[in-house]
């Protein structure tokens, strides 16, 4: 079994729809992270979190410790919006990040 | 944009020839980390390095190599290429244990073993 499960792996939506993503881990985390890596490849960093939500723009990231889960949510969604959403978590007392395998999300006009 | 770069970004060798990939920064950060991303599973830690001369095995070592002398520089040898090397791979590059601690990504080296 993985250590970090995204749900689910692939997701389609029309534009304007609301997104969810879920990301459930079975280590001990200081932080999760939610990158995002466009079809050129290229991956960009969308949140570090260890506790509560955060929001930028129309993303929202939230974690729940105890229950060792969190979700990204997309708001309005756009085609624009479509890439691989990943999912990794950094163990306690190290620098190093575990990736959950990815969410592929395509959204049409 | 973190400044990162690979090199090269694409390559095609055949089995058995040694290869190096270079990533390079221009943010002074003192964490560097090579991975591989391969389909089905999620980005994969081969080596990092926690300053100069200061390198760790991450969790798929086997069959890579890595050196760095400079600050800026983090390469990534495979001695003998194999066809099971046949991946995209990242570097990446930290802070450490600093607020905010984040991982920047290079562009990514797409490598084909013939």
């Amino acid at each position: 079994k993985n250590e970090v499960e995204q749900s689910p792996q692939n997701l389609t939506a029309q534009e304007g729809e609301f997104i969810t993503i879920n990301c459930s881990y079975s280590v001990g985390i200081s932080a999760l992270h939610w990158l995002q890596q466009h079809p050129g490849g290229g991956i960009v960093s969308l949140f570090m979190l260890s506790s509560g939500k955060k929001k930028h723009g129309r993303l929202i990231a939230t974690i729940n410790i105890q229950e060792k889960h969190s979700s990204l949510h997309i708001t309005a969604s756009h085609p624009r919006d479509s890439a691989v959403y990943i999912c990794a978590v950094r163990l306690t007392n190290t620098d190093k990040l575990i990736f959950g395998t990815g969410t592929r999300l395509q959204v049409f006009p | 944009d973190a400044g990162i770069t690979q090199s090269p970004r694409h390559k095609v060798t055949e089995t058995g020839t040694p290869v190096t990939l270079r990533c390079h920064q221009t943010e002074n950060h003192r964490y560097m980390y090579w991975y591989r991303q391969d389909p089905g599973h999620g980005l994969r830690l081969i080596h990092y390095s926690y300053g100069v001369k200061d390198t760790d095995k991450g969790e798929v070592s086997d069959g890579y190599s890595v050196s760095r002398s400079k600050t800026e520089d983090f390469l990534l040898t495979l001695e003998s290429a194999t066809s099971s090397q046949t991946s995209v791979y990242f570097c990446a590059i930290s802070q450490g244990r600093q607020d905010p601690y984040e991982q920047y990504f290079g562009p990514g080296t797409r490598l084909t073993v013939t």
